[in-house]
């Protein structure tokens, strides 16, 4: 089974703190990504990663940066937390082979006070 | 980039009545298409996928089409089951290096017994 996991379930944070969010595969996978799930807009793509040290932007990379080291390892950045960044944040890893399943990692919970 | 629309956002449906959820994608080079569950509290998961090659895919009691001429896909669920209630995700993808899928803004089913 692939896990996909996320360093916290839930996070409270100050508004104007850096936040590190960090994800780990164990399935050797090329490809990771961060998505935020917000009530009534889906799941919406963050950045990607598809080998180490390379990133793409997906469609809200605004306030976000993020590291790839190591191929297992994928960290979202929060620069400086604001509360409109209060949201869920899903990790994913895929093989980067044709139709493989993506799995999701179980979701960190942030809030920004 | 792609963009995709997914039709209705809630659906409530009687405990063996059919369920069908429909979405729309925006770039005709997209040739994967899978669809996620997510129960409450918990990581979306995939359930079925297609890819352009194939019209129909079915699973038991859940089926995908694919329309590529007019760029729409929808899933179908029949004798629907209260453990079916979910939150449902459509995605598209090239499924390239370098690419990563993007989901609509997903679908609640209730299903009442």
């Amino acid at each position: 089974d692939v896990k996909v996991t996320q360093s916290s379930r839930y996070l409270v944070k100050r508004t104007g703190e850096k936040v590190f969010l960090e994800c780990v595969q164990d399935m050797d996978h090329e490809n990771m990504f961060w998505y935020r799930q917000d009530p009534g807009l889906g799941l919406r793509l963050i950045y990607f990663s598809y080998d180490v040290k390379m990133k793409e932007k997906g469609d809200i990379p605004e306030g976000y940066s993020v590291s790839r080291e190591k191929k297992e390892r994928f960290s979202l950045i929060l620069e400086s937390a604001s509360t409109n960044q209060t949201s869920m944040y899903l990790c994913a890893s895929h093989s980067g082979r044709s139709g493989n399943e993506q799995f999701f990692g179980p979701g960190t919970r942030l809030t920004v006070l | 980039g792609e963009n995709v629309e997914q039709h209705p956002s809630t659906l409530s449906v009687q405990e063996g009545d059919s369920a069908v959820i429909k979405c729309t994608y925006s770039d005709s080079a997209s040739n994967y298409f899978p669809w996620y569950k997510q129960e409450l509290g918990k990581r979306p998961q995939l359930i079925i996928d297609i890819r352009s090659n194939v019209g129909e895919k079915k699973d038991q009691r859940i089926a995908v089409t694919l329309n590529k001429t007019a760029k729409h896909f929808s899933l179908h669920i029949t004798e629907t089951q209260p453990e079916d209630s979910a939150v449902y995700f459509c995605a598209a993808s090239k499924r390239q290096a370098g690419t990563a899928l993007i989901f609509g803004k997903g679908t609640t089913l209730s299903v009442s017994s």
